[in-house]
């Protein structure tokens, strides 16, 4: 079974520039997850997909993130214009259905660094 | 405001003792808890979780410990090996969010 995929790898942006991250999950599952790490923290959720639905995104700031999943496969995040806390490591994951018992699968992310 | 807690940034443990690794929680209404394994540049990987009505679970060399009135939990490796070192997370989930703790980095001394 492949994993869940995530590009580019690594980004180095300056401030007030934009950036967009793609995600391609597990074949089959319908839920979607959008993380932020920041250095020396937990994974963050920032939206969360079911099926090309929003399910959550009270922790997304809307102002600068957006994110879709629009055949409820691939997700992509952008984030404009990025500021130098947004330096982080972005991780994707996905589940066959809802949280609780169904653990997520994660990709190894997206390392972003805000010059 | 932190729901889950894990108070130990770093833990060092002889290679063939047990790792114990705890976590703290604030929510009562927290359904299942769940421990994740980081190795640095990968994602973090399930190890095991276990569900609010039970007080353990077990899988091979992982054993996870809930006291509901403590509001805590533990996470046993016995015998610790050197692919165990680790960031180790604690998550906790309900209403269908999950919120993950710090970590915990263990370090497996040969």
């Amino acid at each position: 079974e492949a994993g869940v995929a995530q590009s580019p790898r690594y980004k180095i942006i300056e401030k007030r520039q934009s950036v967009a991250f793609w995600c391609n999950p597990i074949s089959g599952h319908a839920t979607l997850y959008w993380y932020q790490q920041i250095l020396g923290q937990g994974p963050k959720l920032l939206i969360q997909f079911q099926n090309n639905g929003v399910v959550d995104d009270s922790q997304l700031p809307k102002d600068r993130f957006s994110a879709e999943r629009l055949k409820g496969v691939d997700s992509t995040l952008k984030i404009q214009p990025a500021k130098l806390e947004d330096s982080a490591v972005y991780l994707c994951a996905s589940s066959p259905m809802g949280q609780g018992a169904q653990p997520q699968h994660f990709g190894d992310g997206t390392r972003l660094s805000i010059l | 405001d932190q729901q889950v807690k894990q108070n130990s940034p770093s833990l060092s443990v002889q290679e063939g003792r047990i790792s114990i690794l705890n976590c703290d929680y604030t929510n009562s209404m927290f359904d299942y808890f769940l421990w994740y394994k980081k190795y640095p540049a990968e994602g973090p990987t399930f190890l095991i979780s276990i569900s609010s009505i039970k007080d353990k679970n077990e899988d091979g060399r992982f054993t996870v410990f809930l006291n509901k009135s403590a509001k805590h939990l533990s996470l046993h490796i016995v015998p610790s090996q050197p692919g165990d070192s680790a960031v180790y997370f604690c998550a906790a989930s309900a209403d269908d969010k999950i919120i993950f703790g710090k970590g915990t980095r263990l370090h497996i001394l040969p």
